[in-house]
């Protein structure tokens, strides 16, 4: 079974340009997660989808964030313009079922590390 | 809402020596408890989990944790330590609600095992 996947794995980009990273759950997983994790330090969630519903995205800056999950499977996070202070890694993640209730267990892709210039 | 606290951010242990890794957490409802490991460059695995039952839970790698709900304690342990156990840890936390969604991670600790 396939594990969660993202791209890129390495972005460079100056300040004020976009960016964009994807991602693709673990088959069958209908929640799935977007945290950003700065050097040193835990997770912080961004957004969760069930499906394609977003429902929690209270620490999603929207002024410059904004996520979307077409069709309940995969995602894109997009960041317009990008600020020095976006450098990070930025980690989806996918929860499924056991026994029909969600556990709150998470897979984890590799992440997408973000330098801003 | 819920809060998780690792107090030690990094652990220095010579190898073959014993290692504990502490969690606290604060919630109003019932938790579930988990621990990743985090190696360089790479996303976050899973430990050991505790969702109910016997309070002590064993993982993979020899890591085991027990859960204690009176101290609102979730501390990792393992006997002895290898170098490839260098690594982030991380405690997490899910709570009750409508469902178990919602997870939250600690600030992690950086174990270092010293030859």
């Amino acid at each position: 079974e396939a594990g969660v996947v993202q791209s890129p794995r390495y972005k460079i980009i100056e300040k004020k340009q976009p960016v964009a990273f994807w991602c693709n759950p673990i088959s069958g997983h209908n929640t799935l997660y977007w945290y950003l994790q700065n050097l040193g330090q835990g997770p912080e969630l961004l957004i969760r989808y069930e499906n394609e519903e977003a429902v929690d995205d209270s620490q999603l800056p929207k002024d410059r964030f904004s996520a979307e999950r077409l069709k309940g499977v995969d995602s894109t996070l997009k960041i317009q313009p990008a600020e020095l202070g976006d450098s990070a890694v930025y980690l989806c993640a996918s929860s499924g079922t056991s026994g029909g209730a969600n556990t709150g267990e998470l897979f984890f892709g590799e992440g997408s590390r973000l330098t801003v210039l | 809402a819920q809060s998780v606290t690792q107090l030690d951010s990094q652990v220095p242990v010579f190898e073959e020596a014993p290692v504990e890794l502490r969690c606290n957490y604060s919630s109003s409802v019932s938790v579930y408890l988990f621990w990743y490991v985090q190696y360089p460059n790479q996303g976050l695995q899973l430990l050991l989990k505790y969702l109910s039952g016997s309070t002590l839970v064993k993982g993979i790698n020899g890591f085991e944790a027990e859960f204690n709900k009176s101290q609102t304690s979730f501390h990792l342990r393992k006997p002895s330590v290898h170098i490839s156990d260098t690594a982030e840890y991380f405690c997490a936390v899910s709570e009750s609600g409508t469902s178990y969604d919602k997870v939250i991670f600690g600030p992690g600790t950086s174990l270092s095992v010293i030859p």
